[in-house]
């Protein structure tokens, strides 16, 4: 069974930077093809893809936010992690992550996390 | 910027069938964008219906299926249950791996 759950600070002030960690389980970031993505949705609005690192380390990034946008991966510990810097009230959505694997780009979701920035 | 397209609404009867469509601003979506297909209810994460232009996940209901259609990606509801009221988004992969969402499609049965 796969699953995967965020974490993260549910607030963040304007200018400090969001690191939010995607947990999973019920498959491995370290075979050949898979990758884990995060996306993004403001409320009542679309959803915007952010970022993508594949099982060989291989790193995407929206090219909106690419100076903002960092992603990493813990095999050992499956977990991905992103921080975005600068944050700003227009950064608030709900961020997921989700499992690619080959060109089924994002089968498995987790619930998603709602970050609001606000002083 | 890329941008992909998607019918803001479209309404169907119970019973009917309808097409949504995804189209990107590069010129005609083919098989080499591998669209994706999502259903999202509020309040729910979105769930994978299609990925690959056709390919149905093991949970997708079969009157769901996906297709190129005039230069665009398209996901065709047959037999339209109450149930399948929702906003859907198309996902298509561009070359480097760059992944663009299209807007959304809110599908009202009525």
């Amino acid at each position: 069974q796969i699953t995967l759950k965020e974490s993260g600070p549910t607030l963040v002030k304007p200018t400090q930077t969001l690191t939010l960690t995607c947990t999973f389980s019920g498959f491995s970031l370290s075979t050949s093809g898979v990758g884990v993505g995060w996306i993004r949705q403001p409320p009542g609005k679309a959803l915007e893809w952010l970022a993508l690192i594949y099982w060989n380390d291989d790193k995407r990034y929206s090219p909106s936010l690419k100076s903002r946008l960092t992603i990493t991966k813990d095999t050992s510990k499956n977990q991905v992690v992103l921080t975005m810097t600068n944050m700003d009230p227009v950064d608030t959505a709900t961020y997921y992550c989700a499992r690619l694997s080959g060109y089924d780009l994002a089968g498995y979701w987790g619930q998603g996390t709602l970050v609001t920035v606000s002083s | 910027q890329t941008v992909v397209t998607q019918e803001p609404s479209l309404t169907v009867s119970p019973g009917g069938t309808v097409t949504l469509t995804c189209a990107s601003s590069t010129g005609a979506v083919t098989s080499g964008y591998y669209p994706n297909w999502f259903q999202q209810k509020p309040g729910q994460a979105p769930r994978a219906l299609i990925y690959s232009t056709s390919n149905k996940h093991s949970w997708t209901p079969a009157r769901f299926s996906g297709s190129l259609l005039g230069g665009k990606a398209a996901l065709t509801l047959s037999g339209v249950q109450p149930e399948d009221e929702a906003e859907y988004y198309c996902l298509l992969y561009y070359g480097g791996a760059q992944l663009v969402f299209g807007g959304g499609t809110k599908l009202t049965v009525l």
